[in-house]
């Protein structure tokens, strides 16, 4: 069966100190990949996504990046921690051959900037 | 484009009496509804799907959810809430064809099962 993981759980940064969150999915192979981030009280945002080895689009412009070094790993970046990052990021997938769109989605990394 | 309104930010109901939240979406295309449930600190799961067929679409949990066309809504229902579905849930909705990279999410009721 496939799972996913991310990973820290929970993290506590300074307001300029670098970023580097991992997701990774077991069980599947050249999954769509997703970083998504969810604001208090607000519901989801797509921050990127991916559906190949080195392939990347941004949905919206941020101070944060994202890389894919291998198929199933999918890792969130940041050079210099921003304030306003801070909020609970997660990471989905979908079965590339899909053709319903479920999401399938990791357990979240809670990212706080203090 | 498309869009998804959860009516209600905050549900307060007691436990064993039935609950509705209310999802509406607008869409010049057809499109797959979601619901998703996430519990505290953790990531969405699948409550339940619907694709095409039957308007009522039973899901886990004891949740159902009814596609009306003509109002473009998806409400999610449960006839008798325990304390354990207090959780928050989104409605989603993503157009076919795309693999999922214009599912957009609602912004989330939060429901709260009091005993």
């Amino acid at each position: 069966s496939q799972t996913i993981h991310q990973w820290p759980a929970t993290l506590v940064q300074p307001v300029g100190s670098p970023l580097s969150l991992e997701c990774t999915v077991e069980g599947t192979s050249n999954p769509n990949l997703y970083w998504y981030r969810q604001a208090a009280g607000r519901g989801l945002q797509l921050l990127f996504y991916s559906v190949g080895i080195g392939q990347i689009s941004s949905e919206v412009p941020q101070n944060l990046s994202a890389s894919r070094p291998q198929d199933r790993q999918f890792i969130l970046s940041s050079k210099k921690l921003l304030l306003s990052d801070s909020g609970f990021y997660l990471c989905a997938w979908i079965q590339i051959d899909s053709p319903y769109n479920e999401q399938f989605f990791g357990p979240g990394t809670r990212l706080t900037v203090l | 484009a498309q869009s998804v309104t959860q009516l209600d930010s905050q549900v307060p109901v007691f436990e064993e009496a039935p609950v509705e939240l209310r999802c509406n979406y607008s869409s010049s295309v057809s499109v797959y509804l979601f619901w998703y449930v996430q519990y505290p600190n953790q990531g969405l799961q699948l409550l339940l799907k619907y694709l095409s067929g039957s308007t009522l679409v039973k899901g886990i949990n004891g949740f159902e959810a009814e596609f009306n066309k003509s109002q473009t809504s998806f409400h999610l229902r449960k006839p008798s809430v325990h304390i354990s579905d207090t959780a928050e849930y989104f409605c989603a909705v993503s157009e076919p064809g795309t693999g999922g990279f214009k599912t957009i999410f609602g912004a989330g009721t939060r429901l709260f099962v009091k005993a």
